[in-house]
Formats: C-alpha cells, sequence, structure tokens
C-alpha cells in the first residue's frame, strides 16, 4: 500500500524554528515528486512547493519562496518542510501529498496532515 | 499564475439531489484539472484526474466534465457520506499548482 505517514502536532512560539516531516512507503520514494499544502484553520488549500527525492530538485510556490524550506532525505524515504522562524500565520495544518501517476498532475495519496499552531 | 474561481461557495441539498459544482480558470489549461473532497479533520480525497477520469474506488456517481477553461464536477444522487467541501486544483502549470477557494457541500 502507497502511503505518507507525517510527523505529529507541534505547538511552538514565534521566532522558533521547526521541521516536519513525510515518510513515503509502499513504492519507489526516488521517482516520484512530493507536494507540500497549507490550510490555515477554516480556510482553503493552498499548495506551498513541491521536491523530487532523486535528486532534490525543489521548486516553490512564489508566495512560499523564502518562507519555507523543502528537502528530502532519499535514504529514508522521508520529505521535510522547515521553517527557521516562525510567525503568528504560519499556524495551519500541513499536508504532504504525492502524485497519483506521471502525467496528470493529480495528488493521491495524501499524508494525514501535521497541525503546526504557534502562539505566545 | 494561473487562478481557479469556484462556484458557488456552498451550496445545500437534499439526498437524492444531483448537485453540479463548476470551476474556472483564468487561462486555458486543457484537460488538467483533479477533484478533491475533503471531510472535516481529514486529508483531501483525490476523486477525478484529467477532468473527467474517475480515481479507483470513487463511485460512479461522481463525474467530471470539461476543457479549456470551464470544468464541472456533478454528483448525480447525493448520498449521506457526500456532504463536505470540494475543491478543484488545475494541474497545467508545474509546479505552480493552484486549487479553488472550495465548494462546501451542506445538508438541506
Amino acid at each position: 500500500e502507497v502511503q505518507l505517514v507525517q510527523s505529529g502536532a507541534e505547538v511552538k512560539k514565534p521566532g522558533e524554528s521547526l521541521k516536519i516531516s513525510c515518510k513515503g512507503s509502499g513504492y519507489s520514494f526516488t521517482s516520484y515528486w512530493i507536494g507540500w499544502v497549507r490550510q490555515m484553520p477554516g480556510k482553503g488549500l493552498e499548495w506551498m512547493g513541491i521536491i523530487y527525492p532523486g535528486d532534490s530538485d525543489t521548486r516553490y510556490s512564489p508566495s512560499f519562496q523564502g518562507q519555507v524550506t523543502i528537502s528530502a532525505d532519499k535514504s529514508i524515504s522521508t520529505a521535510y518542510l522547515q521553517w527557521s522562524s516562525l510567525k503568528a500565520s504560519d499556524t495551519a495544518m500541513y499536508y504532504c501529498a504525492r502524485p497519483y501517476d506521471f502525467w496528470s498532475g493529480a495528488f493521491d495519496p495524501w499524508g494525514q496532515g501535521t497541525l503546526v499552531t504557534v502562539s505566545s | 499564475d494561473i487562478q481557479m474561481t469556484q462556484s458557488p461557495s456552498s451550496v445545500s441539498a437534499s439526498v437524492g439531489d444531483r448537485v453540479t459544482i463548476t470551476c474556472r480558470a483564468s487561462q486555458g489549461i486543457s484537460s488538467w484539472l483533479a477533484w478533491y473532497q475533503q471531510k472535516p479533520g481529514k486529508a483531501p480525497k483525490l476523486l477525478i484526474y484529467a477532468a473527467s477520469s474517475l480515481q479507483s474506488g470513487v463511485p460512479s456517481r461522481f463525474s467530471g466534465s470539461g476543457s479549456g477553461t470551464d470544468f464541472t464536477l456533478t454528483i448525480s444522487s447525493l448520498q449521506p457520506e457526500d456532504f463536505a467541501t470540494y475543491y478543484c486544483q488545475q494541474a497545467n502549470s508545474f509546479p505552480l499548482y493552484t486549487f479553488g477557494q472550495g465548494t462546501k457541500l451542506e445538508i438541506k
């Protein structure tokens, strides 16, 4: 079974750093891109960026460029999303997702989500 | 960036009704469109890809159509488990994918 399992919920203070993870299993991790999606409380889905674990090619949505860093460690089939200095506005649910196939641009499966809460 | 606009933003319907949700792209995206269903506290679930292809395991009451800039998701006969929020996503401009703002389907 193809599966993405994300790390657990985090509670952080403004200015702190954070790295959340997304571990893939049941498929060749280096052969598929992994994307990250933000969902702020009560709001819609926002595309953040994507990484190809095979060579770490990383692309960002302009809204998130410079705000977060996406990385991957192919030796442990894990992708990461990290912040160097969190803000209250980073409070959101974050999902990772894998393309369903190599051509449609649709995503399936998705991780279960990681809730990040930033509060003083 | 390609903007995706869904309508309506919310809709109330009854079990057994036929419901159609529309998604419009700010420029042509061929058939590079996916639809997702999201229930509260859950990750999005892929329903339709390539505008009209039904994802494996998704009931046949769901269907998608359209190409270019105008797309629709139709649920032919609403079931209680279909009440959720639906999102479209354009997949034309890799890696700058974008989602619609969502359509909340509520019980009348």
